[in-house]
């Protein structure tokens, strides 16, 4: 089977920085996705790790250590449009099997 | 960036009735096309794969003669829920990728009520 654990709720201050972090647990791992779905919204992709390290795309940055089954989302310069639900995601084949999502409030 | 659309976006049905959800691919062809599933404040379940010409697969729990899924064409998907109940009602979600690892791109999703 496959388990995905993620914070359910984290809250951040506007123009702050925000973690948040996934650990899973699967068989035939491919990589790590990070998804962000607005309240009645499809979710949209944000990053995709493969590999161990960091990748940094704008405001956003994700981290994946394949030997700690662990990984992160990093946002920065927090905006209030950034209120969301974030999804971790791990690919195995061709499916995505998803997390159960963080909601990040953001104070003004 | 390649684009999925799904229609209707949202739909009222009354229990017992059956109701279909497209999926297309708009600017590319989708060999493979996926259904989600997701309840209100939760994730979303992946309910089934369906690759074109061929039966869907689907995961552990869905029925699959109660959400019919169809991959007639490389680029249409239809998930039809037949026999509807209140305890259908979810927002459903198509995504589809056009090889196999590729990126998935996710439709807009469909709303389903059922009173």
């Amino acid at each position: 089977g496959q388990s995905l654990e993620q914070p359910s709720e984290v809250t951040a201050v506007e123009g702050a920085i925000v973690q948040i972090n996934c650990t899973y647990q699967t068989s035939g791992f491919y990589g790590l996705s990070w998804y962000q779905q607005h309240d009645g919204g499809a979710p949209t992709f944000l990053s995709y790790n493969a590999l161990d390290g960091l990748e940094e795309t704008g405001r956003f940055s994700s981290f994946l250590s394949r030997s700690d089954s662990y990984g992160y989302l990093l946002l920065q310069e927090l905006q209030m449009k950034d209120s969301a639900s974030y999804f971790c995601a791990v690919r195995r084949g061709d499916k995505i099997i998803f997390g159960k999502g963080t909601r990040l409030h953001i104070l003004p | 960036g390649a684009v999925v659309s799904q229609h209707p976006s949202r739909v009222i049905c009354k229990s017992g009735t059956s109701v279909k959800i497209e999926c297309r691919s708009l600017d590319f062809q989708a060999t493979t096309m996926f259904w989600y599933r997701q309840f209100p404040k939760q994730s979303l379940m992946l309910m089934a794969t369906s690759n074109e010409g061929s039966k869907a697969t689907y995961e552990q729990g869905v029925e699959k003669d109660k959400f019919l899924i169809n991959h007639a064409s490389l680029t249409l998907s239809t998930l039809t829920v037949t026999s509807a109940h209140p305890e259908d009602s979810s927002f459903y979600i198509c995504s589809a990728r056009e090889d196999f690892g590729a990126e998935q791109y996710f439709g807009p999703g469909t709303r389903l009520t059922v009173t």
